[in-house]
């Protein structure tokens, strides 16, 4: 089937630890995003990549951080250094980028935890 | 970052009634979506908007790009239990890689 994938959906961890978190596509688009979600609150953007090997902070980047070593895939770690890191995240992906006028696709999202 | 005015911020509504919604800001946008999502699932694409005035349906939802590029509408007719959940519309804006999201409207049908 095609589509976003995302991994684990639930995810559980000690406070200090470092997480990662998987996210792959099978539609050949060439952007992918990562977006935190919190309770009564839209979406915001962490990070964002339109090619291989190149990437972009979004607006509340601090305390995590991505590569994008293949098209197809964009994992997302959760550092130490992010300060309230529970929250429900969502892996995104895109044709051509959203500033080029297409709509991006989302994932059925991760559930982290922070204990 | 920039967010969008989004409202109602909730909705309790009887099943049959129609719904509207709507997104609000203070800066011009090119392109406007709106996306549905339930409860622990990612957002779902329901109508993309890219020219000012335009108005597109899709089944029962029908959203419009506002005249004045900083607003857009989206309306749900006859709703049924499955319309249940939280809508979110999202924008961009000219010469910009990201998309700004509303807060959502959460949906309740009552049947």
């Amino acid at each position: 089937d095609g589509g976003i994938t995302q991994s684990p959906k639930y995810l559980f961890r000690k406070e200090g630890q470092n997480v990662t978190l998987s996210c792959e596509q099978n539609l050949n688009h060439d952007a992918m995003y990562w977006y935190r979600q919190d309770p009564g609150q839209g979406l915001r953007l962490i990070y964002y990549s339109q090619i291989v090997n190149d990437f972009q902070k979004g607006d509340i980047a601090e305390g995590y951080s991505v590569s994008r070593e293949k098209k197809e895939s964009f994992p997302l770690t959760v550092t130490s250094a992010q300060k309230n890191p529970t929250a429900f995240y969502l892996c995104a992906s895109s044709p051509k980028g959203a500033f080029s006028g297409n709509t991006i696709y989302f994932g059925e999202g991760s559930w982290l935890t922070v204990v | 970052g920039q967010q969008l005015n989004q409202s109602p911020q909730s909705m309790f509504i009887q099943e049959g009634e129609d719904v509207s919604m709507n997104c609000t800001s203070s800066s011009i946008f090119n392109t406007w979506l709106w996306y549905k999502q339930d409860p622990g699932e990612g957002p779902v694409l329901l109508i993309a908007l890219y020219k000012a005035g335009e108005l597109t349906s899709n089944g029962r939802l029908t959203a419009q790009f506002g005249i004045t590029r900083k607003d857009s509408f989206l309306n749900i007719s006859a709703s049924i239990p499955s319309d249940v959940g939280i809508y979110f519309c999202a924008g961009r804006q000219g010469g910009s890689e990201k998309l700004v999201f509303g807060k959502g409207t959460k949906l309740t049908v009552n049947p």
